[in-house]
């Protein structure tokens, strides 16, 4: 079945740190993949988006390539802040169903 | 702010009662999408619609229905409330476009004692 795989957190890092959160996925179809990023006491907001492959999505400094040949939507980002902490969730959406994916979501953390 | 409205941000209530989440899509969206956030399942899909019409469903109990109202806001409809139900229950909003992204609320927090 359909299913996106992200890596467990928690992710502690100081500020400035280069931070990569895994996200891999299991899909039929070619899906559109997408990050939303949770901060604490909100709701999930789009963080970036890449619909077909070698797409990169980006916004706030962080970076996404949609790969297909490692079925891969890694997030990353150069330069962290405290203020990024917040949980991340890697998502699909099929063509078919039009219904999110998701993944278990990664918690963030940021250390001054 | 994502345009998608919610109420109310916070419920209390008791085991057995039954209560209403109210959603306002963003002007110009067609689906609504119900989810539950609790700490132990994470993000749950329960269910969508679109136009007014039921499109998908997911891991929604017997204990909930929702609809979609011809100005096309929404309504979640939990009753005969258990503990477990306490959760953070989100609304999103889609376009008609495909694969278009979801724009969430903010969100409502049950509470059932």
């Amino acid at each position: 079945g359909n299913s996106v795989t992200q890596m467990e957190g928690p992710v502690t890092l100081s500020e400035e740190a280069f931070l990569t959160i895994n996200c891999t996925y299991t899909a039929t179809g070619y899906p559109s993949l997408f990050w939303y990023v949770q901060y604490p006491g909100e709701g999930l907001q789009l963080l970036l988006k890449a619909t077909k492959a070698d797409d990169k999505g980006s916004n706030k400094g962080f970076e996404a390539t949609y790969r297909k040949e490692t079925t891969s939507f890694h997030l990353e980002k150069g330069s962290v802040q405290v203020s990024d902490s917040a949980v991340y969730f890697c998502a699909l959406i099929l063509d078919s169903n039009y219904q999110l994916i998701w993944g278990a979501g990664t918690k963030l953390i940021i250390k001054p | 702010d994502s345009g998608v409205t919610q109420t109310p941000k916070h419920l209390i209530t008791a085991t057995g009662q039954r209560v209403t989440l109210r959603c306002s899509p963003r002007s110009g969206d067609l689906s609504v999408y119900w989810y539950q956030q609790s700490l132990d399942q994470g993000l749950q899909f329960l269910i969508q619609y679109y136009n007014g019409e039921e499109r998908a469903k997911g891991n929604i109990l017997e204990r909930f229905s929702a609809q979609q109202f011809p100005d096309l806001h929404s309504e979640l409809n939990l009753s005969s409330l258990e503990l477990g139900d306490s959760a953070l229950y989100f609304c999103a909003s889609s376009s008609w476009e495909n694969n278009s992204p979801l724009h969430f609320g903010n969100g409502t927090r049950l509470t059932v004692t």
